[in-house]
């Protein structure tokens, strides 16, 4: 059974703060890494996918980084404002057509 | 361009009725997946559809089954409901469902079964 871990499961940070969370994956036959932010009452909105060893990908504040030979990725937040507030999760994908597998999320809560 | 939409938004079902969901997603997009979310799980995927063909299938049981038409809009039906069946589905679409695509989600069905 493939499982993808996150961590911490939740987080606490005054607005300001830089914070980085972590997700784990069994990196056999990675294909492809996906990171989503789903704020309260909204939908899960894509921020980055991944398939590179070594990958970076940056939008704003928030950037990510891949390490498919030791199966991690983690995802930055710099400055963090309240409207960051939402529970950040990562998928990983084992082959081109692969279903996304969803660790269980990090709740980030930022407070002004 | 409009979003992914679901229908209806909440559900209310008794133990061993049936219940179908409907995703409609976003235009030009073939590929429409389905996840379930429970308290303490993350998203669990059930089934992906692309064009009206099940490619991929979660761990679930056999009540839990989809289809697809040819506008790429999709259905889930859940038959002899269960208690344990109360989640939120959501239901994603993209382009062709390659594993580099992003995801665009709909906002859920949540689904309630007493």
């Amino acid at each position: 059974i493939l499982n993808v871990e996150q961590s911490p499961q939740s987080l606490h940070v005054q607005e300001g703060d830089s914070t980085n969370f972590t997700c784990s994956f069994p990196s056999s036959n990675f294909y492809a890494l996906h990171w989503y932010r789903w704020e309260t009452a909204k939908s899960p909105e894509a921020l980055f996918v991944m398939t590179l060893n070594g990958d970076e990908k940056k939008k704003g504040r928030i950037s990510a980084t891949l390490n498919t030979k030791e199966g991690y990725s983690y995802l930055y937040i710099k400055g963090s404002q309240p409207e960051d507030s939402a529970t950040y999760l990562c998928a990983s994908v084992y082959n081109q057509g692969g279903k996304l597998i969803f660790g269980q999320g990090t709740e980030l809560s930022v407070k002004p | 361009k409009a979003g992914v939409t679901q229908t209806p938004r909440y559900l209310i079902k008794t133990r061993g009725q049936q219940v179908t969901l409907s995703c409609s997603p976003i235009s030009g997009h073939r590929s429409v997946s389905w996840y379930q979310q429970t308290p303490g799980q993350g998203l669990q995927f059930l089934f992906e559809y692309f064009s009206e063909t099940q490619r991929n299938k979660g761990n679930f049981p056999g009540r839990f089954s989809g289809r697809q038409f040819s506008n790429s809009r999709s259905e889930m039906n859940v038959s002899t409901l269960e208690l344990g069946d109360s989640a939120l589905y959501l239901c994603a679409s993209s382009f062709r469902g390659a594993a580099n695509e992003k995801l665009f989600f709909g906002s859920g069905t949540q689904l309630s079964v007493l």
